[in-house]
């Protein structure tokens, strides 16, 4: 069983579209995240919601725009794409208080030509 | 602000040779600390945590000691293997409220036969 999945795995897309990566997990946890790693590999947080509730806000763009429908599911959409916005995105969850670990999903690589 | 520091690779080294991967951070407060592994495309798995000054994390023969006095927390396997091969990133959280993971830039692992 997948405990984090997203989708798709790989999205080639052109500048001006809008796209959207969806995330789903099933280990119960109640925060999920959003982070970003550039083509130097460097991992940085997004966002994170706690129980469908925005927490964390980094400075992202506007264009970017997460949405948490239920504590399981944690979706990126972004609006007008940039070739800047090339870069491999990760959904993470955790639970609240515990151990704190980090559960990544396999990532979804974004190419904006 | 709060940082992770971690030594550049590459890192290349022989089957069964000596592995360390050093990793500093900068913090207001007592973190948790985390190494993360990032084989060739997928996504980053937690290889082992400490959650407080002198706890030892270990997990499949790696290890890493908190030390507060020195601020680090570096990584040391005594034998690598080829399948060691892959991404190391070091991280540190803080615990309670929402704990987003700050990452180290990792440090790339190659282990030849």
């Amino acid at each position: 069983d997948t405990a984090v999945s997203q989708t798709p795995k790989y999205l080639v897309t052109q500048m001006g579209n809008d796209k959207s990566i969806k995330c789903e997990q099933n280990l119960g946890h109640d925060t999920m995240y959003w982070y970003k790693q550039d083509s130097k590999k460097f991992l940085k947080i997004m966002f994170s919601y706690n129980n469908k509730e925005l927490i964390i806000n980094e400075t992202v763009p506007n264009r970017f725009s997460p949405k948490s429908p239920d504590k399981a599911h944690l979706n990126l959409h972004i609006n007008s794409l940039e070739l800047g916005d090339s870069a491999v995105y990760f959904c993470a969850s955790s639970q609240t208080g515990y151990s704190y670990e980090q559960y990544f999903g396999p990532g979804t690589r974004l190419t904006v030509t | 602000g709060d940082s992770v520091t971690q030594m550049e690779g590459p890192v290349t080294l022989s089957e069964e040779a000596f592995l360390t991967i050093n990793c500093t951070y900068t913090a207001t407060g007592y973190p948790s600390l985390f190494w993360y592994v990032q084989y060739p495309g997928e996504g980053l798995q937690l290889l082992l945590k400490a959650t407080k000054a002198d706890d030892k994390g270990s997990n499949k023969g790696f290890e890493a000691t908190y030390r507060k006095e020195t601020t680090s927390f570096h990584l040391e396997k005594g034998s690598v293997q080829v399948s060691d091969s892959a991404v190391y990133f070091c991280a540190l959280s803080f615990s309670g409220g929402y704990n987003k993971l700050i990452f180290g830039a990792g440090t790339r692992l190659a282990v030849h036969p």
